[in-house]
């Protein structure tokens, strides 16, 4: 079935731990994007892809890093973790800027 | 600043129409969406406006009027599995999507 894939789903780390949430999508789409949310906020984007070989910061960047080697691929790392950054991550693709997005199923990440 | 405003919760009966409205103030404007998310899972695309007027797709519609920086998601029939929240997001001149907070729909029998 075509679509997005996250892993983890869930996650409890200790704080200062690194950590990489992997995304992967299968639709051939140009760009993806992280975003997190957290209660009472709307969506919030951390980074973004238009294309294989570029990224992008968006609103929440500090604390987090990605990569995008290929096109399927587009992982976040956060390389050590602080209670803050405890909320869902959802990675999403579209086949164009501003186009439909398509969500993966979130990784609910837990920082204590 | 840039702002999306969308009431937090509403309650609406089985089988009647529901009006979920959404504010904005954006740099610039590039296209307004409304997403669906069921709890516990991911937001589904729900509808685009770029131009003013109405959007009709089935049992859901959505307007948009750019002048006054105003859209709203009209439900109709009124189903349980409509229970969900609804993501207004716009975007703004650096295409990039702002998003509301969301706007907590409750269908009751």
């Amino acid at each position: 079935i075509a679509g997005i894939t996250q892993a983890p789903t869930s996650q409890i780390l200790a704080a200062g731990r690194r950590m990489t949430l992997r995304c992967t999508q299968d639709m051939r789409h140009n760009a993806m994007y992280w975003y997190r949310q957290d209660l009472g906020l709307g969506l919030r984007l951390i980074h973004y892809s238009n294309t294989a070989g570029t990224t992008g910061k968006g609103e929440v960047p500090d604390g987090y890093s990605v990569s995008r080697a290929n096109t399927d691929d587009f992982p976040l790392t956060l390389a050590s973790a602080v209670p803050s950054q405890t909320s869902v991550y959802f990675c999403a693709s579209s086949d164009s800027e501003l186009g439909e997005l398509f969500f993966g199923e979130g990784s609910r990440l837990t920082v204590l | 600043g840039q702002n999306i405003d969308q009431p937090t919760e509403m309650t609406a009966t089985e089988g009647a129409i529901v009006q979920i409205n959404c504010t904005y103030q954006t740099s610039g404007f590039n296209g307004l969406f409304w997403y669906q998310q069921h709890a516990g899972e991911a937001p589904t695309f729900l509808s685009y406006n770029v131009l003013d007027g109405l959007e009709e797709k089935g049992r859901f519609s959505s307007f948009l009027s750019r002048s006054k920086g105003y859209s709203y998601l009209l439900l109709k029939e009124l189903q349980m599995k409509d229970s969900a929240s609804y993501l207004c997001a716009v975007g703004n001149s650096n295409y990039q999507l702002i998003w509301g907070a969301g706007t907590k729909l409750i269908i009751k029998p």
